[in-house]
């Protein structure tokens, strides 16, 4: 069974808004990942943040782990239609190898 | 190269064929991993190599489903006598260094249907 759970599942917003994803996890690990999928596409890093980290940017991305609460939420802001994909998050488990994936979140920015 | 590398891109089978999805990855990287997802669904893993050691396959389905990489660098997954509940995209990842915490890169995948 996949690890990461996230939330919505689905979500439509307005380009410009602000789209909030979270990803929540039940054991310990050693780093989040944020990816993203276009239809029918590969999947696309977008940010690592590791266990001792509390929050990273990059570019209109904002990630915040809370590994007391085996949680994590990924914010693009200022949205485009461009970021309309499904988005995973992904977590590397203490001492294992494997990287588990959640169900992810659909986004849908309408232009 | 300058990405994951997989072939073949689409590959539909008759149900009982054999097949073997190739992966390249990016060259020097350590680690790959093996996963395949389903419509709709986030990629469930498979199997991990760290060079040609196969330290993880806890995610092969079934017996019929074979993993190698003889030397360190291109790795093979193998179905046999493929079911329709086989149809996904297998998609592969390398990782430069297990013990660098550093990100995947996948390649595009390669989208299997059993007919």
């Amino acid at each position: 069974s996949q690890q990461g759970e996230e939330d919505p599942q689905a979500l439509s917003i307005q380009e410009g808004e602000n789209a909030t994803m979270n990803c929540s996890y039940k054991t310990s690990i050693n780093n989040l990942q944020w990816y993203r999928q276009n239809s029918g596409r590969g999947l696309v890093h977008l940010i690592l943040i590791r266990s001792n980290e509390r929050e990273k940017h990059s570019g209109r991305l904002r990630v915040t782990l809370d590994t007391s609460k085996k949680s994590s939420s990924l914010l693009i802001t200022a949205s485009r239609a461009a970021d309309t994909a499904s988005y995973f998050c992904a977590t590397e488990k203490t001492g294992g190898f494997k990287t588990i994936f959640g169900a992810g979140t659909r986004l849908f920015v309408k232009a | 190269g300058a990405g994951v590398s997989q072939s073949p891109r689409y590959k539909v089978a008759k149900r009982g064929q054999d097949v073997a999805l190739r992966c390249d990855p990016i060259s020097g990287h350590v680690s790959l991993f093996w996963y395949q997802q389903a419509l709709g669904q986030g990629p469930e893993f498979l199997t991990y190599f760290q060079n040609e050691a196969q330290l993880d396959k806890s995610g092969l389905p079934s017996d019929r489903f074979f993993a190698e990489r003889p030397e360190g660098s291109v790795s093979t997954l193998k179905i046999q006598r493929t079911q329709q509940e086989d149809s996904a995209v297998y998609l592969c990842a390398s990782s430069l260094d297990p013990q660098m915490n550093t990100e995947a890169f996948f390649g595009q995948g390669t989208r299997l249907t059993v007919v």
